[in-house]
């Protein structure tokens, strides 16, 4: 069973260009949550989509925003990026949510995301 | 709102030797899910061990156990006969199982294990 795949792994950019990242969810698995990880700030929640619906977002700007496509796999994208979103960024994937499970979170190995 | 906190930046231990990461929450619900994520230098995330708060037991996972202590708000991993490739960032994370909540984990600050030959 392949796993999440984050693509591209490595990425360097320039402060007000824009950016897209992809995240590819295990098969089956509708739910996927990206987070922002950073040496300062740690691991942040940004957002989750479900379904092709966000349904839960972190404390972000506007700049950060995703998306989910009807196979599941999603993109995010940040629009004129600034030097403090240099950052590791990883997709998680999950079964659908319940409340009783563990709903363990499933994550890619991330794209790192360098501004200059 | 919740809060996991790691109070270990960094730690030692002698290969083959336990050790304990530590890990204490904050949380109003009394339903959460409480994580265990390993992070190697590679960047993916690792998954470990969960322990739902109503579990009765404590969980374990090979040479991975949870110590959870519900009213101390504590959930501690041991990890038994540490092997080199546990050199690692270890983080507790929580998931509060409310629907609107959804898949969200919050994240401690994570502790960094090496593990010494």
């Amino acid at each position: 069973k392949a796993g999440v795949t984050q693509t591209p792994r490595y990425l360097i950019k320039t402060r007000g260009q824009q950016v897209t990242l992809s995240c590819s969810p295990i098969s089956g698995h509708r739910s996927v949550s990206w987070y922002q990880q950073t040496p300062g700030q740690g691991l942040q929640f940004l957002f989750e989509y479900f379904s092709e619906t966000q349904r839960n977002k972190g404390n972000f700007p506007g700049r950060f925003s995703g998306r989910q496509f009807s196979n599941s796999r999603s993109e995010m994208n940040v629009s004129t990026l600034e030097l403090g979103d240099s950052a590791l960024y990883l997709c998680a994937s999950s079964l659908e949510f319940s409340r009783a499970a563990a709903t363990e979170a499933f994550f890619g190995q991330g794209t790192r995301l360098t501004v200059v | 709102a919740q809060k996991i906190t790691q109070t270990q930046p960094g730690m030692f231990v002698q290969e083959k030797e336990a050790v304990t990461l530590d890990c204490t929450y904050d949380t109003s619900d009394q339903s959460y899910g409480l994580f265990w994520y390993k992070q190697p230098s590679s960047g993916e995330m690792i998954f470990l061990i969960y322990q739902g708060s109503y579990d009765e037991q404590n969980a374990t996972e090979g040479r991975y156990s949870l110590n959870f202590q519900k009213a101390r708000k504590s959930a501690n991993l041991v990890i038994s006969a540490s092997q080199l490739g546990d050199s690692a960032m270890y983080f507790c994370a929580m998931r509060e199982p409310r629907a609107a909540a959804g898949n969200m984990l919050t994240f401690g600050g994570g502790t960094r294990l090496m593990v010494k030959p």
